[in-house]
């Protein structure tokens, strides 16, 4: 059985970086496409991009472009997510997820809790 | 990008109660929508994908219809475990918008 295993939660100050990683167990990287979701205190879930780890190729929302890095570790089924230049806007709990075929997302990480303060 | 809202943003239920919460896309998604239940501090799961089929593993009482702008999601019989937040999303297009969520809390 396949399974998302995230990297543990994360405090930041504003300006700061951070990197979530999102293990594959079970199963490996290149079969799947890993999608990132967020949900920001109170307020509701949010498509971030995509990462091919196939292809290579990676596909954000509008308001991520330039600020948001996707990768993947295919020896270590190991995908990432890095988020630039984070604000408080951008405490949130950061999901990893793999789609179906028509793009729906099934199979779920635990969540990554990152908090940005000074 | 396409813009998906969700009616009613909350409502209250008993347990057994049928529930109907709908989902409309600011543009033509064809089938293209799937809804998750999500309880706080879990991760998301999926239950409907192409408007209509249900995940495996959901039980029967969750159904979805629809297809174009509009969709609804429908709980035959509400039981304890589903009152949680629901979410409708669009994987037509990308970005994968999601609607705002309905609540549903117990009465």
């Amino acid at each position: 059985q396949v399974h998302l295993v995230q990297s543990g939660a994360e405090v930041k100050r504003p300006g700061a970086s951070v990197k979530v990683s999102c293990q594959v167990s079970g199963g490996t990287l290149p079969e799947f496409s890993m999608h990132w979701v967020r949900q920001a205190p109170g307020k509701g879930l949010e498509w971030m991009g995509d990462f091919d780890a196939y292809s290579g190729e990676t596909v954000s929302a509008p308001k991520f472009q330039g600020r948001v890095h996707m990768a993947a570790d295919p020896s270590t089924d190991t995908a990432s997510m890095e988020l630039r230049s984070l604000g408080s806007e951008d405490t949130a709990i950061y999901y990893c997820a793999t789609p179906t075929a028509s793009g729906a997302l099934d199979l779920w990480g635990q969540g990554t809790l990152v908090s940005v303060s000074s | 990008d396409i813009q998906m809202t969700q009616s009613p943003s909350s409502l209250s239920a008993s347990v057994g109660d049928r529930v109907t919460i709908t989902c409309r896309a600011s543009q033509t998604i064809s089938s293209y929508l799937n809804w998750y239940q999500h309880h706080a501090g879990k991760a998301p799961k999926l239950l409907i994908y192409a408007a209509s089929t249900l995940q495996t593993g959901v039980p029967p009482r969750f159904s979805g219809s629809g297809s174009g702008t509009d969709f609804t999601l429908t709980i035959s019989s509400l039981q304890p475990e589903d009152f949680a937040t629901y979410y409708c999303q669009q994987s037509y297009i990308i970005p994968f918008t999601f609607g705002p969520g309905t609540k549903v809390d117990i009465k």
